[in-house]
C-alpha cells in the first residue's frame, strides 16, 4: 500500500478482554515498530522487528503485552486481560531497509479505550 | 531510563512570528530528530541532524545539533496557520529504538 495502515482505527473493550491490534507496513519495509502514545505525551517505544525477528521488546509494559510478525510483513500487537490504564493510542511505524533509524513512517494509529 | 526534555510545553503566537523550541537530554545522542504531529495523524519527520554543531534547514524550519550532543533547537520563521501541531524531538537509543520527548504544542492566534 501507499502507507502504513492500522486496524482497527478505534477499539472499545471491557476490562479483562483481550485485544489484537494490526499493523500493515509499507511494502518492502524490513523493520516494523510499535509505540504507545498517551494523551499529551510523545510516542513511547514498545517493541520492534526486523523481518520476522523481534529485536527489542524492552518497552513492553508487562507480560500481558506481546507482538508477533510471523511472515515478516503484517504485525499484531496483543494485549491480554486489558486494564483501564492500557487506554492509549497505539502506533505502528515501518522503516525502509536502506534507511537509518530515523526514516520511520508512522501509521494513523489505533485508539484503544478500555472501559 | 533515557529522557528527552522539551520546552516550552506550549506556545501561543501570532501568525508571522518566529518560533523557537528546544530539547535537552541527560545523555549524549549521535542523531537528533524533529517530528511534527497534526491532529489525527502520526508523527512526520521534519529534520534529521547527524553531527554536533550541524545546522540544517528545511524551508522555514531550521534545526541545530548542540555541540555537547545533549541538546537541539528547532526554529520556525514567519509562522503560518498550517504550522499548528505538536513538535517532538527524538533520538535513536541503542540501535534503532527511538525515544521521543513529550512535545511542544504550537498554537497560532488568529
Amino acid at each position: 500500500g501507499a502507507g502504513v495502515s492500522q486496524s482497527p482505527r478505534y477499539k472499545v473493550t471491557k476490562r479483562g478482554q483481550d485485544v489484537a491490534l494490526r499493523c500493515d507496513p509499507i511494502s518492502g519495509h524490513v523493520s516494523l515498530y510499535w509505540y504507545r502514545q498517551a494523551l499529551g505525551q510523545g510516542p513511547e517505544f514498545l517493541t520492534y522487528f526486523n523481518y520476522e525477528a523481534q529485536q527489542d521488546k524492552s518497552g513492553l509494559p508487562n507480560d500481558r503485552f506481546s507482538a508477533e510478525r510471523p511472515e515478516g510483513s503484517i504485525s499484531t500487537l496483543t494485549i491480554q486481560r486489558t486494564e483501564q490504564r492500557d487506554s492509549a493510542m497505539y502506533r505502528c511505524a515501518s522503516r525502509h531497509p536502506s534507511g537509518s533509524g530515523e526514516t520511520q513512517y508512522f501509521g494513523p494509529g489505533t485508539r484503544l479505550l478500555v472501559l | 531510563g533515557q529522557q528527552l526534555n522539551q520546552s516550552p510545553q506550549s506556545m501561543f503566537i501570532q501568525e508571522g512570528e518566529d518560533v523557537s523550541m528546544n530539547c535537552t537530554s541527560s545523555s549524549i545522542f549521535n542523531t537528533w530528530l524533529w517530528y511534527k504531529q497534526e491532529p489525527g495523524e502520526g508523527p512526520v519527520l521534519l529534520i534529521a541532524l547527524y553531527k554536533a554543531g550541524e545546522l540544517t534547514s528545511n524551508g522555514r524550519l531550521t534545526a541545530q545539533f548542540g555541540i555537547t550532543r545533549k541538546d537541539s533547537f528547532l526554529n520556525i520563521s514567519a509562522s503560518i496557520p498550517s504550522d499548528v501541531g505538536i513538535y517532538f524531538c527524538a533520538g535513536p537509543f541503542r540501535d534503532d529504538k527511538i525515544i521521543f520527548g513529550k512535545g511542544t504544542r504550537l498554537h497560532i492566534l488568529p
